[in-house]
């Protein structure tokens, strides 16, 4: 596709459920990254790839967060044991460059409710 | 701790008049500055982003103003239209981190036609 896909746009979750949130990057991105955006709030960073080297997970905030990156494509953020606190929208962005100050495309997020 | 931080919250403006939403950082190795435009279930685009080596940057009816000495940057929306209505986010990062961005908390501005 031509931007960066997520899916799926809307999970609802029972507390203590997991979930896996997916994310198809534009073809060739080098970076890859994923923030959380609670409601009214900026994007906050979770974790950045660089191909399929995980190079920063800073932004995670438990060990129940966990993401992936096998083949330096395809991205997949999991949640285990979901709570509360964890309702939010879920952004992936990808860029082209490993580094140097290139454009950051973001997909349209998908919005995790836990209940 | 809140590294960005950004103003107003909110802000109304007349179709023709001038926006201008302000940010401030605190981390001085901050070498990328861009403005986000977000819509209603739609992720943050890319409106206009300037380095630390100039003072100003424009992009059509977009500004951003930098002052690297008082650590503040700011957007200037002239003309404003109702379609600029939305939510602006400043963010900075720094490239040898990767880029990974740190946004200011937002803007909701609204435009009346």
């Amino acid at each position: 596709g031509a931007g960066v896909s997520q899916s799926p746009r809307y999970k609802v979750a029972k507390r203590g459920q997991d979930v896996a949130l997916r994310c198809d990057p534009i073809s060739g991105h080098v970076s890859l990254f994923w923030y959380q955006q609670a409601l009214g709030q900026g994007p906050e960073f979770l974790t950045y790839f660089q191909n399929e080297a995980q190079l920063d997970k800073s932004g995670l905030p438990s060990d129940r967060f966990f993401a992936e990156r096998p083949e330096g494509s395809v991205s997949t953020l999991k949640i285990q044991r979901t709570q509360q606190e964890d309702s939010a929208v879920y952004l992936c962005a990808s860029s082209l460059a490993g580094q140097g100050n290139t454009e950051a495309f973001f997909g349209q997020g998908t919005r995790l409710t836990v209940v | 701790q809140q590294q960005v931080k950004q103003s107003p919250q909110s802000l109304i403006v007349q179709k023709g008049g001038i926006s201008i939403i302000n940010c401030a950082y605190e981390n001085t190795a901050f070498d990328y500055f861009p403005w986000y435009q977000q819509f209603p279930g739609k992720g943050p685009a890319l409106l206009i982003a300037i380095r630390p080596d100039v003072s100003e940057k424009k992009e059509g009816r977009f500004t951003i103003s930098f002052n690297k000495s008082a650590k503040q940057f700011s957007l200037h929306i002239m003309d404003s239209q109702p379609g600029d209505s939305a939510t602006y986010f400043c963010a900075a990062s720094i490239e040898e981190y990767g880029n990974k961005l740190v946004f200011g908390a937002g803007t909701i501005l609204r435009v009346k036609s």
